[in-house]
Order: C-alpha cells, then sequence, then structure tokens
C-alpha cells in the first residue's frame, strides 16, 4: 500500500474486553512505532519496534498492553481487560532506518484506531 | 528527563500576519527537533526537522541550544496553515516524543 494502514479505524467495546489494534507499515519500513493520543494531548509514545523485536517498550502503561510484530512487518497492538481511561486514538507510525546525523528518522503515520471504551 | 513544551494551546492570527508556534525541549543529550502538521481530516505528517535546515511552506525553525527551544515561524500566515503543529524531539534510540500541540487558526 502507499501508507501506514491501521484497522479497525473505530472501535467500540465494553469494560473488561479484550482488543486488538493492527498495524501494517510502508513496506521497507523496518521501524515500526505505536503511540497513544488522548483527547487534547499530543501523541504518547507506547513502544518501538526494530524489526520483529521491541526495541523500547517503555511507554507502555501497565501488563495490560503488549504489542507483537512476529515477522518485522505488521504489528499487532493488545490490551487486555480494557478500563474507560484506555478510551484514545492509537496511533501506528513507520520509518526507514536512519543513518550518519540523521538519527531520527521521519515517521510516517497511519489515520489511527480510535478506542472507545464503554 | 526528556519533555517537550508547546505553551500554546490555540493561536489565532489574521491572514498575512506572522506567526510564531512555541516549543522548549529538555534533553541531556544532543538533540533532534522536528515539526509535524496534521491538517484537517488528515493524517500526521512531517513538516521539518532541524538539521535539513529548510524552509517548508514558507516555515522555519531554528534551533536554539542555549534557550532550548526550537520555535516555528513564518511571516505571512495563510488560510491553509490552519491546522494543528506538534513539536517533538528525537530522544535517542529512534524514540521520538511529541508536545500537546498547538492548534493554528489563520482568520480571513
Amino acid at each position: 500500500g502507499a501508507g501506514v494502514s491501521q484497522t479497525p479505524s473505530n472501535k467500540v467495546t465494553e469494560k473488561g474486553k479484550y482488543v486488538e489494534l493492527r498495524c501494517d507499515p510502508i513496506s521497507g519500513h523496518t521501524a515500526l512505532y505505536w503511540y497513544r493520543q488522548s483527547l487534547g494531548q499530543g501523541p504518547e509514545f507506547l513502544i518501538y519496534f526494530q524489526g520483529t523485536g521491541a526495541a523500547d517498550d517503555s511507554g507502555l502503561p501497565n501488563d495490560r498492553f503488549f504489542a507483537v510484530r512476529p515477522e518485522g512487518s505488521v504489528s499487532t497492538l493488545k490490551i487486555q481487560r480494557t478500563e474507560r481511561g484506555d478510551s484514545a486514538v492509537y496511533l501506528c507510525a513507520s520509518s526507514l532506518r536512519a543513518t550518519g546525523a540523521d538519527r531520527t528518522g521521519e515517521l510516517f503515520f497511519g489515520e489511527g484506531s480510535r478506542l472507545t471504551v464503554l | 528527563a526528556q519533555r517537550v513544551t508547546q505553551p500554546e494551546k490555540l493561536l489565532s492570527v489574521f491572514k498575512g500576519a506572522p506567526v510564531e508556534l512555541k516549543c522548549n525541549y529538555s534533553y541531556s543529550g544532543s538533540p533532534e527537533l522536528f515539526w509535524y502538521v496534521q491538517y484537517s481530516r488528515q493524517r500526521l505528517q512531517l513538516l521539518l526537522r532541524h538539521i535539513s535546515r529548510e524552509s517548508i511552506k514558507g516555515f522555519t525553525a531554528d534551533l536554539n541550544k542555549g534557550e532550548t527551544s526550537f520555535h516555528l515561524k513564518k511571516p505571512f500566515a495563510q488560510e491553509e496553515d490552519s491546522a494543528m503543529y506538534y513539536c517533538a524531539l528525537g530522544a535517542g534510540g529512534f524514540k521520538t516524543i511529541f508536545g500537546a500541540g498547538t492548534r493554528l487558526f489563520v482568520k480571513a
């Protein structure tokens, strides 16, 4: 595809349920990021993958949140026992591995998955 | 601590007026700074980065390490500049931290 694709675009669930959000990055991009954006806030870093491994998961708020990228392409963010406070737009981004002085690559974002926990 | 501060949630200017969106950062290492923009009903996208030292859509931003700032400026605002602007910090190891954002509204 031409850009980062995220599904579903909207998800409404009940408190306590399990949710999976999917991200399909730009082909050839080795780096993949998940961010969470609450109303009126900027994107909040959750986790970053380089290839298949989570290089930095310091932003995951607690152990109810987990993300995988088994083949180094598509990633799934998994949220267990959802709570109302998990309601937000979950953004995925991908980038090429940066080189030289450009240590942080340009992030290409998807349109986000809006999660509403009732 | 790694932090990006955008003090203004909303900035409203008239068309043709100069605009400056403020950004301050906190980072102990060598920073990489970016401005991302989100136009209405579009996805978040990169506007410019400090290492490129370029002007995009008439916008420029200079990294001031002494003041730990990376303010975004444009001499003459246009209506199509109305959008949400996020300052971002490359905090090492590919981690990018975003500010809370400033909504720019350019009035006709």
